[in-house]
């Protein structure tokens, strides 16, 4: 089993739907969490990040973590074709020597005009 | 993100030539970190280094694979030997922080192997 488990998609919709990517993990000890934005051929590009529990809003995206339920999710309102990418999500434990982050192996995303 | 720079961005070799992989960090970060993207996978931790000190290399192969980030210069992934399962996206991210929560990711090299 992988620690950071992401549906791989494709996922396809229309332009202005909500999206809503996933990712689950078995690691209890991940305490930061990321969502990375790739383009084809392009290094990853941090979206957004949180810290334990709870909800972070930034414009058009929105991350939610539930620790208890080993959850996290992105959601990605009024979509645009630019949007298409691959998301990734990362997590990292607080300290200690795990200061690496692992990431999921990606959703990719097409946003239909 | 621009700010870290790597270079090449794409590389061929021949099997059992050695490849070098360069990282610039950020300016004002230095903390680096090494990730490899395998096609259609996510990107995998390699190692994660400081000025003159490798920090965690738990995901470096035992062989053919060294990293250095000096007191001068910027940071390098070398492999010796390259096999064609080396053929790869590498990435360099920087971070200013140890824990590396706000870790920002160059473009990439791609390894090619012939």
């Amino acid at each position: 089993q992988k620690e950071v488990e992401q549906d791989p998609g494709p996922l396809s919709v229309p332009e202005g739907a909500i999206v809503s990517l996933n990712c689950t993990y078995s690691n209890s000890a991940f305490q930061y969490f990321m969502w990375y934005r790739q383009y084809s051929r392009k290094g990853p590009e941090l979206l957004m990040y949180t810290y334990s529990s709870g909800n972070k809003e930034d414009g058009r995206f929105t991350a939610q973590v539930d620790k208890s339920s080993k959850y996290i999710s992105l959601f990605i309102r009024d979509s645009q074709p630019s949007d298409s990418a691959t998301y990734l999500c990362a997590m990292s434990e607080a300290s200690g020597s795990a200061r690496q982050l692992t990431f999921g192996s990606g959703t990719q995303l097409t946003v239909l005009p | 993100n621009a700010g870290v720079m790597q270079n090449p961005r794409h590389l061929v070799r021949r099997r059992g030539q050695e490849a070098r992989l360069r990282c610039s960090p950020m300016k004002g970060h230095s903390h680096v970190y090494w990730y490899r993207q395998l096609p259609e996978e996510g990107l995998k931790f390699m190692v994660y280094l400081q000025k003159e000190n490798i920090i965690d290399e738990s995901g470096m192969p035992k062989e053919r694979f060294s990293a250095e980030f000096p007191k001068e210069g910027p940071s390098i992934l070398r492999i010796q030997q390259v096999v064609r399962g080396d053929s790869a996206a590498y990435f360099c991210a920087s971070s200013p922080l140890e824990v590396g929560t706000e870790a920002f990711f160059g473009q990439g090299t791609r390894l090619t192997v012939v």
